[in-house]
């Protein structure tokens, strides 16, 4: 099925460190997108992802999306305290999209 | 520009009674989704709407739970009768061309708030 594998599920981090996260399928999406989701709020778009071998950037954030279209990862560089919360992956196929179980970023001051 | 709107934003209920919720898309935006987020888990999809149109109802438990988009724009979604297992937070999304053309820009979902139901 098309079942999305998030790791790891929780970092903590130093503020100031590098943070990498990935989504694992296998299953083929043909949309990859990083969502960020605060505590009580609705998960916020971060970066979208439109085409296999895509490198794309939103200030800190790196994302790509993986050559075999089964596999993402987010990249966060120098991380401030605000960067807390979990970050979810998505990834859309035929009238589906389909979340990962979040990955939950605590950063340390 | 306006975000997606959902009310309420809390709602706690009895196993058994019945509830609703409501969304208003951002303007502009064709295709909405009902979402399910279970504690600890990613959102689920329940539902999509192209205007007025479902696209794809695979996931929603037809035997308790219906939505509707009668004018294409806003949407409610409906539990009757609820049970304790629907505990969850339940958000409304929207986006600019349905997930059918995924692959393109403006398929990506934007969310609201969400409601957070509890049933006891």
């Amino acid at each position: 099925g098309q079942q999305l594998n998030q790791s790891p599920q929780s970092m903590f981090i130093q503020e100031g460190e590098d943070v990498s996260m990935n989504c694992t399928s296998s299953s083929i999406f043909n949309t990859w997108l990083w969502y960020k989701q605060d505590p009580g709020e609705g998960p916020v778009l971060l970066i979208a992802l439109y085409k296999a071998g895509e490198l794309t950037s939103n200030g800190r954030l790196t994302a790509q999306f993986g050559i075999t279209r089964k596999d993402s990862f987010l990249n966060i560089s120098a991380s401030i305290p605000s960067d807390v919360g979990i970050y979810f992956c998505a990834g859309q196929a035929s009238y589906d999209m389909r979340f990962g179980a979040g990955t939950r970023l605590t950063v340390k001051p | 520009e306006a975000g997606v709107a959902q009310s309420p934003r809390y709602k706690i209920i009895e196993k058994r009674q019945s509830v609703a919720f409501w969304c208003n898309p951002i303007s502009g935006h064709a295709t909405l989704y009902w979402y399910q987020q279970i504690l600890g888990q990613g959102p689920k999809l329940l539902i999509q709407f192209q205007n007025n149109g479902v696209v794809d109802d695979s996931q929603l438990p037809k035997d308790r739970f219906s939505a509707e988009r009668l004018k294409g724009v806003d949407s409610t979604l409906k539990i009757q009768p609820a049970k304790l297992e629907d505990s969850a937070v339940y958000l409304c999304a929207s986006s600019l061309y349905p997930l059918i053309r995924q692959g393109t820009q403006n398929t990506e979902a934007f969310f609201g708030q969400g409601t957070r139901l509890t049933v006891v």
